[in-house]
């Protein structure tokens, strides 16, 4: 079974909807984040993790919200989806004392029209 | 002025060439560099880190970093049609704020 998983793999949606896009790891590992890949512009951070009770904006936080809800759980949300928001997300995780490798999830592909 | 520069490619390479894969960065505050492999339809998997300037060798793959020019390289010796994905450069600052940032990646074909 895949270490960190992420549901639901596609997503087609409309603007103004509300969106979760969920994150799980059986890696056992503390720190978990959210990215983005766009054509041209790579991996951008949206928010990271570094325990339960630790949320940190990335580089590109508006128009996202996220939650801690365990360890091994992270979810982001867009609150009123717009067409920009139509990109690849990753999850990723990585171990707290040597968080310099990320474990990176499948991907959701989000479309917003 | 992005603080990590990368050519996006694409980059073509017959069977068995030597392919050289580089990224720039402007903050002389980046400790760690990495290199991350992403095949299509996949999250990117990391290959190679290095701390210090100076090469790294893992088989056919070798990182350079040159701290002074800001620069750093991945090289593929003997590369395989296997070796086709993109390639991302990572860097990490660790002292004041935390950031882990990617370069924007180099999509690379080696063609059989």
């Amino acid at each position: 079974d895949a270490d960190v998983t992420q549901t639901p793999r596609n997503r087609i949606t409309k603007t103004g909807k509300r969106i979760m896009l969920e994150c799980s790891q059986t890696k056992g590992h503390d720190r978990m984040y959210w990215y983005r890949q766009d054509p041209g512009l790579g991996l951008r951070l949206i928010y990271y993790s570094f325990d339960v009770k630790d949320i940190n904006k990335g580089e590109i936080s508006d128009g996202y919200s996220v939650s801690r809800q365990a360890q091994a759980k992270f979810s982001l949300s867009l609150e009123s989806a717009i067409p920009n928001q139509t990109a690849l997300y990753f999850c990723a995780t990585s171990d707290a004392h040597w968080s310099n490798e990320q474990f990176f999830g499948p991907g959701t592909r989000l479309t917003v029209l | 002025q992005k603080e990590v520069e990368q050519d996006p490619g694409p980059l073509s390479v017959p069977e068995g060439a030597i392919v050289s894969l580089n990224c720039t960065y402007s903050n002389s505050a980046f400790q760690y560099f990495m290199w991350y492999r992403q095949y299509s339809r996949k999250g990117p998997e990391l290959l190679m880190y290095t701390y210090s300037s100076g090469n790294k060798e893992d088989g056919r793959f070798t990182a350079q970093v040159d701290k002074s020019s800001k620069y750093i390289s991945l090289f593929i010796r003997d590369s395989q049609p296997s070796d086709s994905a993109t390639y991302l450069c990572a860097m990490i600052r660790t002292s004041g704020t935390y950031k882990y940032i990617f370069g924007t990646g180099t999509r690379l074909k080696v063609l059989a």
